[in-house]
């Protein structure tokens, strides 16, 4: 089965640092989504792109918040700087938009934290 | 934001045992998601129910969307160890484009 692969699995860095976070959407899936889960938000909606234009960000802090997608193959998930705070786990998500609703196929997620 | 309460928090039962879990909200969705997710591992969606009404079934697991499309609820038959998880409910917007999620209910079933 296609599957929705995010790298790294889990990130452990210094506060300051520079954190990407990476996306390979299934092949021929035209919506990608950015999710972060923490225990205390639960799953909130960073942002989301369709054929690689961003069109929504409003969830992100766009201060230290970047999101991309290079290519059709590619979506990244900056911070920077990092704080403690942003530590949780981040989901990529991918689907067809041929109507509604989208289905939404998840990554794994990247478990990052932020010391 | 559009907020969606799921009820029980935390529910922990016996195999073979029915149970419900509900997903609430003030707004009205066009669409109504569930998914489960298992520790380590994304969310994967079980189903999507559209119409407000709407009833669908997989295998033991019952879905059901509000007349007024504002709630859901999720009746498992005969619960076994293996559907142990979180269950989560996401509503869409009017646009289909975003997603809020519910709070989740971690569901422990205990052979």
């Amino acid at each position: 089965d296609a599957r929705v692969t995010q790298t790294p699995r889990h990130k452990v860095t210094e506060m300051g640092q520079e954190v990407t976070m990476r996306c390979q959407p299934i092949l021929g899936h035209n919506t990608v989504f950015w999710y972060r889960q923490t225990m205390m938000q639960g799953l909130e909606l960073l942002a989301y792109f369709r054929n690689r234009a961003p069109l929504d960000d409003s969830g992100m802090p766009k201060d230290r918040f970047s999101a991309e997608m290079p290519d059709a193959t590619l979506a990244t998930l900056k911070i920077q700087p990092s704080e403690p705070r942003d530590s949780a786990v981040y989901f990529c998500a991918s689907g067809l938009a041929t109507g509604r609703p989208i289905p939404q196929h998840f990554g794994d997620g990247t478990r990052l934290s932020i010391l | 934001t559009q907020l969606l309460e799921q009820s029980p928090q935390f529910l922990s039962i016996q195999e073979g045992e029915n149970l419900t879990v509900y997903c609430n909200s003030s707004s009205v969705f066009s669409s109504l998601q569930w998914y489960r997710q298992e520790p380590g591992e994304g969310p994967v969606l079980l189903v999507t129910v559209v119409t407000g009404g709407e009833v669908k079934k997989l295998k033991r697991l019952t879905f059901q969307f509000g007349d007024a499309r504002k709630d859901s609820s999720l009746h498992i038959t005969a619960a076994q160890p293996g559907d142990t998880g979180l269950y989560l409910c996401a509503g869409a917007s009017n646009t289909g484009n975003q997603f809020y999620f519910g709070t989740g209910t971690s569901l422990t079933v205990i052979p």
